[in-house]
């Protein structure tokens, strides 16, 4: 059965960092891109980042810079490092898989509150 | 970016009948390759989305057929022809035509 399992997230403070990883099981792990994307609490679904197979990547304006996905194939583990954060960053992290132009796999989040 | 804007926001309906959900981008999803890449989600409290529907009007594998998508270019339509009480949550519709990929707003569907 495929599988996401997100681990990483906590409560930080402003301008701190944080590592999320998304581990993937039941999936050709390589074959695959993979996107985070994000919840506040109380609010909608926004795209955060997305990384092809070949390891190039894209971002959402507000998180360039600051945000760094990557992946580990070996591993088959998907991350995101997050450096300077800010209390707008705070949400629920989903690891998804790009499914031609979509999105189908979802993870079960992770929480990131970013408070003083 | 492409922006999704769903109506209603909230959808009241009563046990057994129909409802409909719109979304509207604001350029069209047809992508060079012939493909219209809107997708449909749905949230249950406390849950992660699950898709329902890809490509405009394509079922996801255990999704019941009470659920059907419609539409072209820049405005699609979801429709459950009779509601359950497992379908209260957040409809979300989502374009992967452009990047970055935009979700709409979500519509809140609701027991009357």
């Amino acid at each position: 059965e495929a599988q996401l399992v997100e681990s990483g997230g906590g409560l930080v403070q402003p301008g701190g960092s944080l590592r999320l990883s998304c581990a993937a099981s039941g999936f050709t792990f390589s074959s695959w891109g993979w996107h985070w994307v994000r919840q506040a609490p109380g609010k909608g679904l926004v795209w955060v980042s997305y990384i092809h197979p070949d390891g190039s990547t894209r971002y959402t304006d507000s998180v360039t810079g600051r945000l760094t996905i990557s992946r580990d194939n070996a591993r088959s583990t998907l991350y995101l490092q997050m450096n300077s954060l800010r209390v707008e960053d705070t949400a629920v992290y989903y690891c998804v898989r790009d499914f031609f132009s979509s999105i189908d796999y979802w993870g079960q989040g992770t929480l990131v509150t970013v408070s003083s | 970016d492409v922006v999704m804007t769903q109506s209603p926001l909230s959808l009241p309906v009563t046990l057994g009948q129909p409802a409909s959900i719109s979304c509207r981008s604001s350029q069209s999803l047809l992508y060079s390759d012939g493909n219209t890449y809107l997708s449909w989600f749905h949230q249950r409290p406390g849950q992660s989305p699950r898709r329902l529907i890809y490509q405009v009007s394509n079922w996801d594998s255990g999704v019941p057929d009470r659920f059907s998508g419609s539409g072209s270019a820049t405005y699609f339509t979801l429709e459950i022809s009779r509601v359950e009480a497992e379908d209260v949550g957040v409809y979300y519709c989502m374009q992967g035509a452009r990047w970055p990929y935009t979700f709409g707003q979500g519509t809140k569907l609701e027991i009357k």
